[in-house]
């Protein structure tokens, strides 16, 4: 137990529709970042971000795109669904952006796009 | 972004202690070594890290070269629970994670 929640932890969706995931961080973390877990591959940074700021972006679109809140909880968007969308997201909170401090991962959503 | 280099797959015997090796040959002064596991249907798990000393908590002990060009995981007493896939990680000066293949352990009872 991480004490890093998301919801849903399932979902299937159609190509062309969106998409809002859920990420509440572990108390006095500050800084989010999410994932994208495509089956048998390494978890790919998608965004992170700290006090409510985007902080670091990776190789992914303009579709995927997020929020944090005062509270530091956090949410991803993807729109326009595409079929290999599908995957595991994975959020990870830590406490501050320093690169030293351990990363706390949520159990993941696992999106199916049909 | 630096990388690290792992061997695919390890296997182990349980109760017996494992050695999980990982190059990092282009670390800068600064960078510090994270280990994470995954167990099967979960997110990764944070293991344990480390700049230029060798590390211990309970989970593992971490042993880091003199050159600091690679490090080894050590898990003293190997049981089923430690079968997983563990990545070693130089997290970015702005502490995005770059995930390989990272090694996947099988503990045999």
């Amino acid at each position: 137990e991480t004490g890093v929640t998301q919801s849903p932890t399932h979902l299937i969706k159609t190509r062309g529709q969106q998409v809002t995931l859920r990420c509440s961080s572990q108390s006095g973390h500050n800084t989010v970042s999410w994932y994208q877990q495509a089956l048998g591959q390494g978890p790919q940074f998608i965004f992170q971000y700290y006090r409510e700021e985007e902080n670091g972006r990776g190789n992914f679109p303009p579709r995927f795109s997020g929020l944090q809140f005062p509270n530091y909880s956090s949410e991803l968007n993807v729109n326009a669904l595409e079929l290999d969308d599908s995957a595991l997201y994975l959020c990870a909170t830590r406490r501050d952006r320093g690169s030293y401090n351990e990363q706390f991962f949520g159990p993941g959503t696992r999106l199916t796009v049909l | 972004d630096a990388k690290t280099t792992q061997p695919n797959s390890m296997e182990s015997n349980e109760e017996e202690p494992v050695h999980l090796p990982c190059n990092h040959s282009t670390i800068s002064g600064t960078d510090y070594i994270h280990w994470y596991r995954q167990l099967p249907s979960q997110g990764p798990e944070y293991v344990i890290h480390g700049l230029t000393s060798n590390v211990n908590n309970r989970m593992a002990s971490l042993a880091i070269a003199e050159d600091r060009k690679s490090s080894t995981l050590i898990l003293h007493r190997a049981t089923l629970r430690d079968a997983a896939v563990y990545y070693c990680l130089k997290p970015s000066n702005t502490g995005k994670l770059i995930f390989g293949q990272g090694t996947t352990l099988q503990v045999k009872p």
